[in-house]
């Protein structure tokens, strides 16, 4: 079975600019989830998705994070624009809740604001 | 916000001993849940426990929850070089099918 896929797997921007991460959850997934990792902290909820809507981004900061999730397969989070402090992991998690609560996570993109 | 808090920070043993580190959590939970996280295999679920158990095993782990306390703990026994990695709780406080909120972890070293 194919795991959760992310990419870019890596990227530096300048702050101010703008930045998108693609997600592709396990196939069947209905709930899909992105979280930020900042260096020696645990992740920390951004928004959740069931189907192709939003069920919860309480965590998200709206001014400049936007997310989607068109046909409600693979999932799409921007920053615009970025500030030092966006320089985090990017988790993007799947799973097949309601059935099962077990999260099932991708590789992460590394971002880095200079 | 950071709900959980896992204590020790940082553990080192010698390979064969058991590994224990606990994590304690700040509101009602559906569920708690158990994460390794190491840089050749991402973050990986370990086991879930739901808020009407008090015990759990899988292999080598054993997770027990004590919700009147509002704390759980893992138990990782006869450790491996490969168990080296960071291990975090998240708990899951709404339906079950929520976000989870993780606790900023344990780096467990273990020492061949």
């Amino acid at each position: 079975e194919a795991g959760v896929a992310q990419s870019p797997r890596y990227k530096i921007i300048e702050k101010r600019q703008s930045v998108a991460f693609w997600c592709n959850p396990i196939s069947g997934h209905a709930t899909l989830y992105w979280y930020q990792q900042i260096l020696g902290q645990g992740p920390k909820l951004l928004i959740q998705f069931q189907n192709n809507g939003v069920v919860d981004d309480s965590q998200l900061p709206k001014d400049r994070f936007s997310a989607e999730r068109l046909k409600g397969v693979d999932s799409t989070l921007k920053i615009q624009p970025a500030k030092l402090e966006d320089s985090a992991v990017y988790l993007c998690a799947s799973s097949l809740a309601p059935t099962s609560y077990e999260q099932y996570f991708g590789p992460g993109t590394r971002l880095t604001v200079t | 916000s950071q709900q959980g808090e896992e204590d020790p920070q940082a553990l080192s043993i010698q390979e064969g001993e058991n590994a224990t580190m606990n994590c304690s959590y700040k509101t009602s939970i559906n569920n708690l849940q158990w994460y390794r996280q190491n840089s050749g295999r991402g973050l990986v679920h370990l086991i879930l426990i739901r808020s009407n158990e008090r015990e759990k095993h899988s292999g080598r782990l054993r997770v027990t929850l004590d919700t009147s306390k509002k704390s759980s703990s893992l138990l990782i026994t006869a450790s491996r070089a490969a168990d080296t990695a960071s291990y975090f709780c998240a708990s899951n406080s709404g339906g079950g099918a929520d976000g989870l909120t993780f606790g900023k972890g344990t780096h467990l070293i273990i020492q061949p």
